[in-house]
């Protein structure tokens, strides 16, 4: 069945460390996204990417950093500058980018905490 | 700038009885308007979506939504309550992005609870 995976469920970071999130897609979609989930928030977009080898800044993406080398993957980096990482972080990918009306797939999401 | 609001943090219903979950939107042009619901621990799952035409939009497990221009708002309905529905709806409306890029910009969720 086509999806996305994220890994791992349950990441733990120490000070000073930075952690990496894994997404990847096998629903040839052409784009992709991170979301962090606060309680009583909803979801704030961090970064999105909608081709290869190309992504954009969401609303709050200092603290973190992406890639997007293949079309299935777009890992997400956790820097230590982000200084409030605890959250539940999902991954989304959606069909073609340009005036798409298509909905957004979501991961199960990772879950970070700080040690 | 786009934006969406749910003005209810939790909704209380008894099995059976019918539910609605309220959703109000701010857009420029025509807005595309989406429901998602997510169970704990797991990520969101689409339910329905209105883009044009009806103004009532069918969706999964016996879900439908009401779209009202005048009112801009998008309700999401239901006639019978499960105790399985029971779980965090978000409301959503495209936005387009830097480029021409489409984005989704999310409420902050309604926490439903139905009790048996």
């Amino acid at each position: 069945d086509g999806g996305i995976t994220q890994s791992p469920k349950y990441l733990f970071r120490k000070e000073g460390q930075n952690v990496t999130l894994s997404c990847e897609q096998n629903l040839n979609h052409d784009a992709m996204y991170w979301y962090r989930q606060d309680p009583g928030q909803g979801l704030r977009l961090i970064y999105y990417s909608q081709i290869v080898n190309d992504f954009q800044k969401g609303d709050i993406a200092e603290g973190y950093s992406v890639s997007r080398e293949k079309k299935e993957s777009f890992p997400l980096t956790v820097t230590s500058a982000q200084k409030n990482p605890t959250a539940f972080y999902l991954c989304a990918s959606s069909m073609p980018r340009q005036g798409s009306n298509q909905p957004q797939h979501f991961g199960d999401g990772t879950r970070l905490s700080i040690l | 700038a786009q934006s969406v609001a749910q003005p209810e943090d939790q909704v209380n219903v008894a099995e059976g009885n019918p539910l609605t979950v309220k959703c109000t939107y701010s857009v420029s042009g025509n807005p595309y308007l989406f429901w998602y619901v997510q169970y704990p621990n797991r990520g969101l799952q689409f339910l329905l979506k209105y883009i044009t035409g009806d103004n009532l939009v069918k969706g999964s497990y016996g879900f439908e939504a009401e779209f009202n221009k005048s009112q801009t708002s998008f309700h999401l309905k239901k006639p019978s309550a499960l105790v399985s529905d029971s779980a965090l709806y978000f409301c959503a409306v495209r936005d387009i992005a830097a480029g021409g890029y489409n984005k989704l910009i999310f409420g902050a969720g309604t926490r439903l609870a139905v009790h048996p």
